[in-house]
């Protein structure tokens, strides 16, 4: 399977704990993307890189949010002191470099769920 | 300040008829717009997009039509199968913003046998 994999696909902590999750995109897909879903909602946008670059960052990824992508592969999430608010389904995608000027989708992988107690 | 909305929360189709699930945006920048389906514990899964430079795309079942004057896209899925049931969200992206995608609220889509 080529797709896109997230690691763990669940994750139970305590608040105030510390979690990380994992993404890795289809290989050669240079841009990888996160977003975050809550129950009943749409997946919102978190942050996203072209290749190693973090280009944006949403005004959601508090201090306590932090990414990397340290090799233009595989991607982390770092939650620190978690909150109880911050149990949601944690989406990785990627897509791949543009051609000739046209969009690419973008492809999702299964999701971290996160709960916090 | 919702830029793309799903109004409708839930849709119910008999099998072999047409589904139609609607979406609205207000940000006049977008000009990419895609449907995505989800089954519950997956990932959403991409269906079918649409450039700002057309006004309908077509693959199979599966038709997205986009009215840029009244910022509405629609997605017609003819014949409606059981295996379609699932959550549908349109998203849309501008290609100056990096092509983050803003996702509306999902319409949940159940076709009956």
């Amino acid at each position: 399977d080529t797709g896109v994999s997230q690691d763990p696909r669940h994750k139970i902590t305590k608040r105030g704990q510390n979690v990380t999750f994992r993404c890795d995109p289809i290989s050669e897909h240079n841009r990888l993307y996160w977003y975050r879903q809550t129950l009943g909602q749409g997946p919102e946008f978190l942050t996203y890189f072209q290749n190693e670059a973090q280009l944006e960052k949403s005004r959601l990824l508090s201090d306590r949010f932090s990414a990397e992508r340290p090799k233009g592969s595989f991607s982390t999430l770092e939650i620190q002191r978690t909150e109880q608010g911050d149990s949601a389904m944690y989406l990785c995608a990627s897509s791949p470099p543009k051609a000739g000027g046209l969009y690419n989708e973008q492809f999702f992988g299964p999701g971290t769920r996160l709960t916090v107690l | 300040d919702q830029q793309v909305k799903q109004n409708s929360p839930s849709l119910s189709v008999q099998e072999g008829r047409i589904s139609i699930l609607n979406c609205d945006y207000t940000n006049s920048m977008f000009d990419y717009f895609l449907w995505y389906k989800k089954y519950p514990a997956e990932g959403p899964t991409f269906l079918i997009s649409i450039s700002s430079i057309k006004d309908k795309n077509e693959d199979g079942r599966f038709t997205v039509f986009l009215n840029k004057s009244a910022k509405h896209l629609s997605l017609h899925i003819v014949p409606s199968q059981p295996g379609d049931s699932a959550v549908y969200f349109c998203a849309a992206s501008e290609a100056n913003a990096g092509n983050m995608l803003t996702f509306g609220g999902g319409t949940r889509l159940m076709v009956k046998p």
